[in-house]
């Protein structure tokens, strides 16, 4: 089993609908991030999690919703974005989250595209 | 707040060439994390390396290399007779002491040609 796992691995959705993405780390750590990758900007960090509590919320849109049920499992619930959103979005995870020290391990991504 | 420039957009040699990637940071702290990440085309961040403030040693794994230079605050990396395999997106990345926000360079794709 890969360190970190991501499903969907591509997701085409209409702006009115609702979808979810799954990120499972299977590395026992504590601290799980999303990533949004957009073709014209760098690596935008999203939201971090460190023992299942957010810890920081980038001045994200409310039609982005995180979850993370344990340290284990992290969600994005998706519901009526923009073609603006299409990107692709990558989970990581790391030993312990306020330990900056810690190198990320990334999962493959989901490439998501809003029509 | 902290910023990572990586200057060069796309770089592409021929096999067996040396080439180095810039990396050049901002930040007030004074005790920070560098990185270094591979993004091949499968899209998962590959973690290379990372560096603290406080060691300015250069370290040489294989044919990567990796000079950190506090002085110009750069922290470039060198692959030495570069392959095919090589080929992909290498991301700097900057973190400050005690926080969640690790910030991430453009990105360099370098290509190595046959």
């Amino acid at each position: 089993e890969t360190g970190v796992t991501q499903t969907p691995r591509h997701l085409v959705m209409g702006m009115t609908n609702k979808k979810s993405l799954k990120c499972e780390q299977h590395l026992g750590h504590n601290a799980m991030y999303w990533y949004k990758q957009s073709a014209k900007k760098p690596l935008e960090l999203m939201f971090v999690y460190n023992f299942k509590e957010q810890t920081e919320n980038n001045s994200v849109p409310s039609r982005f919703s995180p979850e993370c049920p344990n340290s284990s499992h992290l969600f994005l619930h998706l519901h009526t974005l923009q073609p603006e959103d299409s990107a692709l979005y990558l989970c990581a995870s790391s030993q312990e989250g306020r330990q900056s020290y810690n190198e990320q391990f990334f999962g493959p991504g989901t490439r998501l595209t809003v029509l | 707040a902290q910023k990572v420039t990586q200057a060069q957009t796309e770089i592409s040699v021929v096999e067996k060439e040396d080439v180095t990637l810039d990396c050049v940071y901002e930040t007030r702290d004074t005790t920070y994390y560098l990185f270094w990440y591979k993004q091949p085309p499968s899209g998962e961040l590959v973690f290379l390396i990372r560096r603290n403030s406080f060691d300015e040693q250069n370290e040489i794994s294989g044919r990567y290399s990796w000079n950190f230079q506090k002085s110009t605050s750069s922290f470039n990396f060198t692959i030495t007779a570069s392959q095919v395999v090589d080929s992909a997106v290498y991301f700097c990345a900057l973190s400050e002491a005690f926080t969640n926000d690790m910030r991430f360079g453009a990105g360099t794709r370098l290509t190595v040609k046959p």
